[in-house]
């Protein structure tokens, strides 16, 4: 059973735009939730993360919100550049991590 | 720089040939951790290690093991390989998570791409 859902498979934005990639989890246990970024031929790379006593977190263009009430995450990009166009995981964390299915995003110049 | 490490990237192998896929890392972390991922699907958790101590998910079939001789590297050995082994496979590693409060991300390698003829 999937834990965490990402069920937007590939989004497309123009550059400049904000990216909004979303993620749903199920486990009210889940105390800390991951983004992860990744390109083609490579390994996930860690992007920004948010512990469940929070709601938002920001580092420079990637802003993370958790609604724990809605059990959902999102990922906003402001703004958008090529550069970002890339999977991206969500992951939550209760003793081990549970990833979703990947969302591609697409950066149009 | 500081790194995991995934060797080789691509595996063939013939159905019922066993393989080794290796992982090493610089990053000096205690936990070491084996992805399988297939297409379109969600990275799933076949085992992973907290120093020399192995944990194995539940669902993780018996064709899948590990070995993990010090530190720095870990090994995954699939007995005998079957069709719907084809997949991704990644290898992360994480600092001690009792040292972080719960809040610690992972770091991954690559990945090695097993294909299964």
């Amino acid at each position: 059973d999937q834990q965490v859902k990402q069920n937007s498979p590939s989004l497309s934005v123009q550059e400049g735009r904000i990216s909004i990639l979303n993620c749903d989890y199920t486990n009210s246990m889940f105390d800390y939730f991951l983004w992860y970024k990744k390109y083609p031929a490579e390994g996930p790379t860690f992007l920004i993360s948010i512990s469940s006593i929070k709601d938002k977190n920001e580092d420079g263009r990637f802003t993370v919100f958790l609604n724990k009430s809605a059990k959902h995450l999102s990922l906003h990009i402001v703004p958008s550049q090529p550069g970002d166009s890339a999977v991206y995981f969500c992951a939550a964390s209760a003793n081990q991590f549970y990833f979703g299915t990947g969302t591609s995003l697409t950066v149009i110049p | 720089d500081a790194m995991v490490i995934q060797n080789p990237r691509y595996q063939v192998t013939q159905f019922g040939k066993p393989v080794t896929l290796s992982c090493s890392q610089t990053l000096n972390h205690n936990v070491m951790y084996w992805y399988q991922q297939k297409s379109s699907q969600a990275p799933k958790l076949l085992f992973h290690y907290y120093d020399k101590d192995f944990n194995n998910e539940a669902d993780t079939p018996d064709n899948f093991q590990s070995r993990r001789p010090n530190t720095s590297f870990c090994f995954l050995d699939i007995r005998s390989p079957g069709l719907g082994d084809a997949a991704m496979y990644l290898c992360a590693t994480s600092r001690d998570p009792a040292g972080t409060g719960g809040s610690y991300e992972q770091y991954f390698g690559p990945g090695t791409r097993l294909t299964v003829t």
